[in-house]
């Protein structure tokens, strides 16, 4: 089974600074996608960002960017010139052939 | 386009009592998915259908945990009798299909508090 992990339970950042979070993932298929959703307190889950695991570029979208190293099973999300409106938890997800699975999450503070 | 609508928003129940979540998902959407999320065990599928029909009900964890789909529109999940371990956040989800690149888009979630 395919399992997505997240080492770090919680991060922090001084607003306008960047920061980087990891994920790491296990799995033998080879077709599959990667997903970084936005968990804030009013719980929404938000899709940040996703990237295809047959495209070596890695996926940006405006203040959010991805490091895809697919040989190494790591997809790591970096996020440039944060706000206090980007804390909130983040996780990581797989998708392959069948479902969803996504990592413990990592909660993000941003500090003003 | 309204998303993913789940209801109740907040669920407050005894133990023993029976429990029903509804969702309805995008339209067009042909996939639906069932999560619970706590803080022990994050972000679990429980069960997910494709074109109304259950596909993967693995993850429901007992018997007293049931999911239907009469329609492409509604989706309920029922918990009889409920525990207090069953206290989460239940979210639902739709997809255009269970393939699909583009990830799930999720509702706002049911918090359920079992007294």
């Amino acid at each position: 089974a395919q399992t997505v992990t997240q080492s770090q339970p919680e991060m922090s950042v001084q607003e306008a600074e960047t920061v980087t979070l990891s994920c790491t993932y296990d799995t033998s298929e080879s077709d599959y996608y990667l997903f970084w959703y936005k968990q804030p307190p009013s719980r929404q889950m938000i899709l940040v960002i996703r990237q295809e695991a047959y495209k070596q570029q890695n996926a940006t979208e405006n203040r959010f960017s991805v490091n895809f190293q697919k040989a190494a099973k790591s997809f790591s999300l970096k996020i440039s010139d944060s706000q206090l409106g980007d804390a909130a938890m983040y996780f990581c997800a797989y998708r392959g052939s069948e479902k969803l699975v996504f990592g413990k999450g990592t909660k993000l503070t941003v500090n003003p | 386009d309204a998303g993913v609508i789940q209801s109740p928003r907040h669920e407050v129940t005894e133990m023993g009592q029976e429990v029903t979540l509804r969702c309805k998902p995008i339209s067009g959407h042909n996939s639906l998915f069932w999560y619970r999320q706590t803080m022990m065990r994050g972000l679990e599928l429980l069960i997910y259908f494709n074109n109304n029909v259950p596909i993967d009900d693995s993850g429901m964890p007992e018997d007293r945990f049931s999911a239907k789909m009469p329609n492409a529109s509604f989706s309920t999940l029922k918990i009889q009798p409920s525990e207090p371990r069953d206290s989460a956040v239940y979210f639902c989800a739709s997809s255009l299909s269970r393939y699909t690149n583009y990830g799930y888009t999720f509702g706002s979630g049911t918090r359920l508090t079992v007294v």
